[in-house]
């Protein structure tokens, strides 16, 4: 596509409930980002995948919180028992090459999530 | 691990005043620097990137340097108007281009 799509926009669920968010990434981006942007912070790192691979899940704050991308393009972000902390903005990005790339990201507008 | 700070935090100023937004990073083994803009809830739009190699980029009103030994970066607004308000965030990267971000200069420019 021509920008990198999440869906949906916002969410509100209740406390303890799963949630999924999508991404749909520019075609043709090999590497996939998935950052949270809590209210007054700048975005900070979840998980990034190589293709099918979560190359680095170092960012993923606990075992709640899973993302996949199976076939290499799309990317679910998957929340287990939701807690009320979990409430932020999840940007998704996508870039052309994961290493060394001169061109930086392109960010999606977010999913706000709103666990009440 | 990576810290990267802007100051200042807001910033208000009068439509017409050139401004400058700084932003600091602790480690200077980067590759890229990006510069991006968000507006209220909205996602972020990338306004310029420079290489580790580079010294500057320009963007119409907008000239971001990046000084790497010295772990510093500063956006230069020329001739602000009050669609450049906004928050401006400053992202460093090293290898796989996992971005570490400051926590952004909140911009008014008043009419």
């Amino acid at each position: 596509g021509a920008g990198v799509s999440q869906t949906p926009s916002n969410k509100v669920t209740e406390k303890g409930k799963y949630v999924e968010l999508r991404c749909d990434p520019i075609s043709g981006h090999t590497a996939l980002y998935w950052y949270r942007q809590s209210l007054g912070q700048g975005p900070e790192f979840l998980i990034y995948f190589q293709g099918t691979g979560a190359a680095d899940d170092s960012g993923l704050p606990n075992d709640r919180f899973f993302a996949v991308r199976p076939e290499g393009s799309v990317s679910t972000l998957k929340i287990q028992r939701t807690e009320r902390g979990d409430s932020a903005v999840y940007l998704c990005a996508s870039s052309l090459t994961p290493d060394r790339n001169p061109y930086g990201y392109t960010f999606g507008s977010g999913t706000r999530l709103t666990v009440v | 691990k990576q810290e990267v700070t802007q100051i200042p935090a807001a910033l208000s100023v009068p439509e017409g005043e050139n401004l400058v937004l700084n932003c600091s990073f602790t480690d200077s083994a980067i590759y890229n620097l990006q510069w991006f803009r968000q507006d209220p809830g909205k996602g972020l739009t990338s306004l310029l990137l420079i290489q580790s190699s580079q010294r500057e980029q320009t963007s119409g009103r907008l000239n971001a340097s990046l000084d790497k030994s010295s772990g510093r970066s500063t956006l230069y607004i020329a001739a602000s108007q009050p669609g450049d308000s906004a928050t401006y965030l400053c992202a460093v990267s090293g290898n796989f281009n996992k971005f570490y971000f400051g926590s952004g200069t909140k911009l008014n420019v008043k009419p």
